[in-house]
């Protein structure tokens, strides 16, 4: 499957606990995005990488949250000490970028946070 | 800011009718994708519309986009179950390709 793969697909964990997710893009893919999407609502913007590069976050990304994109490649969503708001899901998404006009992001399955 | 509104946010269609879902945007893009999502799944691409007039179909479905307007809309002919889930709107915010979506139609399909 070449598809964006995302792990692990579902975690619950207790308010004030650190949490980990990945995201692999596909492979050829340079642009990675995250995206929080919670119950009834569209998906909302987080942040956005060019290769290894961060180059845009939203104001939704507070301070205890990070992301990382080490070689370019895949991605790390670390959110620090939960709280029962952060439960959401998670989505990644690729792009190769602007073809003809159109940047195609391709999503992952998604990462579903329950915090307890 | 670039706001997104979609309408209805809930349809119940019976099979074999014809409904539309209509998706506004505040400023101006000329970049809109339409994309489907299942219950506990990820997003699905449907269409890119790309600039005005656009018109863009696949099967029972078929998008257009009204860039004076700011308006693009999602008909469904003929309506099937097949076709219950969840459609949502989002507009390109710029050269980043970030995407602002509406809150999304749910739609159920019933026999």
């Amino acid at each position: 499957d070449t598809g964006v793969s995302q792990d692990p697909r579902h975690k619950i964990t207790k308010r004030g606990q650190n949490v980990t997710f990945r995201c692999d893009p596909i492979s050829e893919h340079n642009r990675l995005y995250w995206y929080r999407q919670t119950l009834g609502q569209g998906p909302e913007f987080l942040t956005y990488f060019q290769n290894e590069a961060q180059l845009e976050k939203s104001r939704l990304l507070s301070d205890r949250f990070s992301a990382e994109r080490p070689k370019g490649s895949f991605s790390t969503l670390e959110i620090q000490r939960t709280e029962q708001g952060d439960s959401a899901m998670y989505l990644c998404a690729s792009s190769f970028g602007r073809v003809k006009g159109v940047v195609e992001q391709y999503f992952g399955p998604g990462t579903r946070l329950t915090v307890t | 800011e670039l706001k997104v509104e979609q309408n209805p946010l809930f349809l119940s269609m019976q099979e074999g009718k014809n409904y539309t879902i209509y998706c506004n945007y505040s400023t101006t893009s000329d970049r809109l994708y339409w994309y489907r999502q299942d219950p506990g799944k990820s997003l699905e691409s449907l269409f890119v519309l790309l600039s005005n007039g656009a018109v863009k179909q696949e099967g029972r479905l078929m998008a257009s986009l009204d860039t004076k307007a700011r308006l693009s809309t999602l008909h469904i002919t003929a309506a099937v179950h097949d076709l219950s889930a969840t459609y949502f709107c989002a507009v390109d915010r710029g050269s980043q390709g970030n995407l602002i979506f509406g809150k999304g139609t749910k739609l159920s399909v019933k026999p």
